[in-house]
């Protein structure tokens, strides 16, 4: 049973376009939603974060939205380039647990 | 530099044939973890470790076995490797648990032909 559900599983963007992924969980003791950014042959790298109490939660051009009462929540890009290229997973977990559990990845592209 | 290590980064071997892969972390962390990357599955959770001598059974631990003998070091066994552990391996850590931001080694590929 997937907890946490990622899309689109791939994405193309333009240079300068908005890069959008969505997440979906079932478990409503999540209560921690990072994302991951992974570049080929790294481990993934903790991007950004948000906590339920909040419903945004900005960083530079990195924004996570949260809706609780939909039990989803998203990464958008703004301005996306190119370096911006990599595999992104979302996860949810409970705060200061043991486990996290992770979407599926989406792999966007930023094209020029 | 904060890191976490794994070794072999690489490593083709033959079904059967007991392997370990090693990770270790210089950030004093109590939380380690053990995860899979497959296509199409993302990341998938093996084992974890609260602390020394503290593990726990994540996602899929079918086939493999870890240890925590020492606060930096939490090593992966396969006693005896499949063609269906053929996947991309990855080490974390954290502070506390799981729900705080983990630092991933940079991974591990096994084939198990």
């Amino acid at each position: 049973q997937q907890q946490v559900k990622q899309s689109p599983q791939s994405l193309i963007v333009q240079k300068g376009g908005i890069s959008i992924i969505n997440c979906a969980y079932e478990n409503t003791a999540f209560d921690y939603f990072p994302w991951y950014q992974q570049f080929p042959g790294k481990g993934p790298a903790l991007l950004i974060a948000i906590r339920p109490d909040v419903s945004e939660k900005k960083e530079g051009r990195f924004t996570i939205s949260f809706n609780k009462s939909a039990k989803q929540f998203s990464l958008h890009i703004m301005d996306s380039q190119p370096g911006d290229s990599a595999t992104y997973f979302c996860a949810a977990g409970v705060g200061g647990y043991q486990k996290v559990t992770f979407g599926t990845g989406t792999k966007l592209q930023v094209i020029p | 530099e904060a890191q976490v290590t794994q070794n072999p980064r690489y490593l083709i071997t033959v079904t059967g044939k007991k392997l370990t892969v090693t990770c270790s972390q210089n950030m004093n962390h109590e939380y380690m973890s053990w995860y899979r990357q497959d296509p199409g599955l993302g990341l998938r959770q093996i084992y974890y470790s609260m602390n020394v001598e503290v593990t726990d059974k994540g996602d899929v631990p079918e086939g493999y076995k870890v240890s925590r003998k020492e606060k930096r070091n939490f090593p992966l066994i396969l006693e005896s490797p499949s063609p269906n552990q053929t996947s991309l391996y990855f080490c974390a850590s954290s502070p506390t648990g799981g729900g705080q931001p983990q630092h991933f080694g940079d991974g591990t590929r096994l084939s198990i032909l």
